[in-house]
């Protein structure tokens, strides 16, 4: 079964921070990858969507980048401010599927 | 902008009872589909729906059906609702094609006594 694995599970950064958020997958054959953010006992958010064919995607100050050769996404935040605390899910959709295959997330929290 | 609306933020029934969660989307979007996100465990798929009365299972249907009779609803059904199900449902919905951006609505958070 394929995987998606995000690394801190938590993370804890003062306000005004530049941060990195990973996300690693085991599927050498996905066609997209999309970034979440989502509120406690609320729903997701999308953030970001990458193709396959694309190397990175911005949004103001979110930054998502793919490496599909390494199974690697990152996304950036520039200038983290409280209100970014939340937590951010990576999943990829495979070759052929409507499923999304989901990380657990990072549970961001930015110190003010 | 894509809004996918849930029936209840919070629903608490008995073990037995039958349950019904509602999804509506207003952007007419051709998939649909229903997820449980329980901590430890991540969002796990349950159904999804790629065109009206059609439906596919994903990773966990055992104990869910689902319909769709409008392209714009999808209902999640718990025949005989059980402690096991006590969750966070989460509806998504998309445009066709297996590649599409999800939009997510706003969750119920049902609770099996």
């Amino acid at each position: 079964k394929q995987e998606v694995t995000q690394i801190p599970a938590a993370l804890s950064v003062p306000e005004g921070e530049n941060l990195v958020l990973n996300c690693s997958f085991t599927d050498s054959a996905i066609y997209n990858l999309q970034w979440f953010r989502q509120d406690p006992g609320k729903g997701l958010t999308s953030l970001l969507l990458i193709q396959s064919s694309q190397r990175e995607q911005t949004s103001g100050r979110l930054n998502a980048s793919l490496d599909k050769s390494s199974g690697r996404s990152t996304l950036y935040i520039a200038a983290s401010q409280p209100g970014d605390s939340a937590t951010y899910l990576c999943a990829y959709a495979g070759a052929g599927s409507y499923q999304l295959t989901f990380g657990k997330g990072t549970k961001l929290s930015v110190i003010p | 902008d894509v809004k996918v609306t849930q029936s209840s933020r919070y629903l608490v029934k008995r073990t037995g009872e039958k349950v019904f969660l509602e999804c509506v989307q207003d952007m007419d979007h051709e998939n649909m589909f229903w997820y449980r996100q329980d901590p430890g465990l991540g969002l796990r798929l349950i159904y999804f729906s790629y065109d009206v009365k059609m439906k596919e299972k994903g990773d966990i249907p055992e104990g869910y059906s689902v319909s769709r009779e409008k392209k714009e609803r999808f209902s999640l059904i718990l025949e005989s609702a059980s402690t096991n199900q006590t969750s966070m449902y989460l509806c998504a919905s998309s445009r066709s094609g297996s590649y599409n951006e999800q939009f997510f609505g706003p969750g119920t958070r049902l609770t099996v006594l």
